[in-house]
């Protein structure tokens, strides 16, 4: 049963602290997003790759956060300094590239700046 | 640029009623389109696509049509239960081949026994 992992599920930290997230896309999968959730913002794209290259990190504020994809199993969303306004619920999401272009989410991290 | 228009919720339903939740979309190519559903505590998951007009997806007793002449692609189910209570997401993908979805802002549904 093939699905998207990501790790931890749960991360509760203070304000200042770094906070590093971990996606792990389904074997095969060329295209790699990350999302946040917030209710008040609803779902908005952070970043996404291609073949582990960056594409397009537009929504990302880029001062205090960072998205690599070390190798095709891992892709990593990392904030430093973390702000309580970065509390959200993290999304990572893959894409095969057969068509159609479903996405298949991750179970999501719930992060809480304090 | 392209965008996704969805009915603002919560909608509130009893069970077996009937459910519409309408969604439309701005394109400058011939998307494909998706809803999409996430339950509390998870992340989204497709429900049903149609990728050309005409289309009709389904899957667990939900339907959407693609409709190019009202740029439309309601979402809707002859009878409710209580496990679809969650939050609905239409989206569309471009298929030029790189693969961006644009979501709606998402409706949720509670089912009441």
């Amino acid at each position: 049963d093939a699905r998207v992992t990501q790790t931890p599920r749960h991360k509760v930290t203070e304000m200042g602290q770094e906070v590093t997230m971990r996606c792990q896309p389904i074997l095969g999968h060329n295209t790699v997003f990350w999302y946040r959730q917030t209710m008040m913002q609803g779902l908005e794209l952070l970043a996404y790759f291609r073949n582990r290259a960056p594409l397009d990190d537009s929504g990302m504020p880029k001062d205090r956060f960072s998205a690599e994809m070390p190798d095709a199993t891992l892709a990593t969303l990392k904030i430093q300094p973390s702000e309580p306004r970065d509390s959200a619920v993290y999304f990572c999401a893959s894409v095969g590239g057969q068509g159609y272009n479903e996405q298949f989410f991750g179970p999501g991290t719930r992060l809480t700046v304090l | 640029g392209d965008s996704v228009t969805q009915m603002e919720g919560p909608v509130t339903l009893s069970e077996e009623a009937f459910l519409t939740i309408n969604c439309t979309y701005t394109a400058t190519g011939y998307p494909s389109l998706f809803w999409y559903v996430q339950y509390p505590g998870e992340g989204l998951q497709l429900l049903l696509k149609a990728t050309k007009a005409d289309d009709k997806g389904s899957n667990k007793g939900f339907e959407a049509t693609y409709r190019k002449e009202t740029t439309s692609f309601h979402l809707e189910k002859g009878s409710v239960q209580v496990s679809d209570s969650a939050v609905y997401f239409c989206a569309l993908s471009e298929n030029t081949g790189g693969f961006k979805t644009i979501f709606g802002a998402g409706t949720r549904l509670f089912v009441k026994a």
